[in-house]
């Protein structure tokens, strides 16, 4: 059984910084690409980083992209997304997904992150 | 970027009608090789998104025959017959041609 887990969540000042892990179970990692989405209180989803299976290629939309930070230890099954220069408007629950063929096919059950002073 | 743009349901649906949520991108999904990259995602009250349709029609792994995807390189149908109570939630179109990728804003679907 796929198993993703999300840590990491919580509380932050605006600027300042967190990172986010997600555990993986249930499937060989090192196959697949992976993924973050977030989604702000009552908004749809956002899709915020990938990662190919071997960590060498990663992709951001242009509302991350230079702050945030997506990648993967293959050996301990996990992946990360370091989030710095945080802004109120990235509050928002974090989920991890795993990829499939050009789908997102098991989710996360998602960590909230709340950026205020 | 690919703006997905999803139609709302005149909710709330019968318990045993059908519903159809569409889906319209600003560029074609067809993929060079045949492929469509539109999926589709149910986020349950209080869940994470799961899975339901991809590459436009066809059904993720445990998913009820009653669901059912559909359409053309910008225009997109999911069908649910005979809507039950599992089925409410939001329902979210995403394409995966290109990056960024992109969701819709999501279609509600209350039950009667």
């Amino acid at each position: 059984e796929v198993q993703l887990v999300e840590t990491g969540g919580g509380l932050v000042q605006p600027g300042r910084s967190l990172k986010l892990s997600c555990v993986a179970s249930g499937f060989t990692f090192s196959n697949y690409w992976m993924y973050w989405i977030r989604q702000a209180p009552g908004k749809g989803l956002e899709w915020v980083s990938s990662i190919n299976s071997d960590g060498g290629s990663t992709y951001y939309p242009d509302s991350v992209k230079g702050r945030f930070t997506i990648s993967r230890d293959n050996a301990e099954n996990t992946i990360y997304l370091q989030m710095n220069s945080l802004r109120s408007e990235d509050t928002a629950t974090y989920y991890c997904a795993k990829g499939g063929n050009y789908y997102f096919d098991y989710w996360g059950q998602g960590v909230m992150v709340t950026v205020s002073s | 970027d690919i703006v997905m743009t999803q139609g709302a349901l005149p909710n709330p649906v019968p318990s045993g009608e059908s519903a159809s949520i569409t889906c319209q991108s600003s560029k074609s999904l067809l993929h060079s090789n045949g492929k469509t990259y539109l999926n589709w995602y149910l986020q349950r009250p209080g869940q994470s998104p799961q899975l339901l349709i991809y590459w436009m029609s066809t059904r993720s792994s445990g998913v009820s025959d009653r669901f059912s995807g559909s359409g053309s390189g910008t225009d997109f149908t999911l069908k649910i017959s005979s809507v039950e109570a599992e089925d409410v939630g939001v329902y979210y179109c995403q394409q995966f041609l290109e990056y960024p990728r992109t969701f819709g804003g999501g279609t509600k679907l209350e039950l009667k």
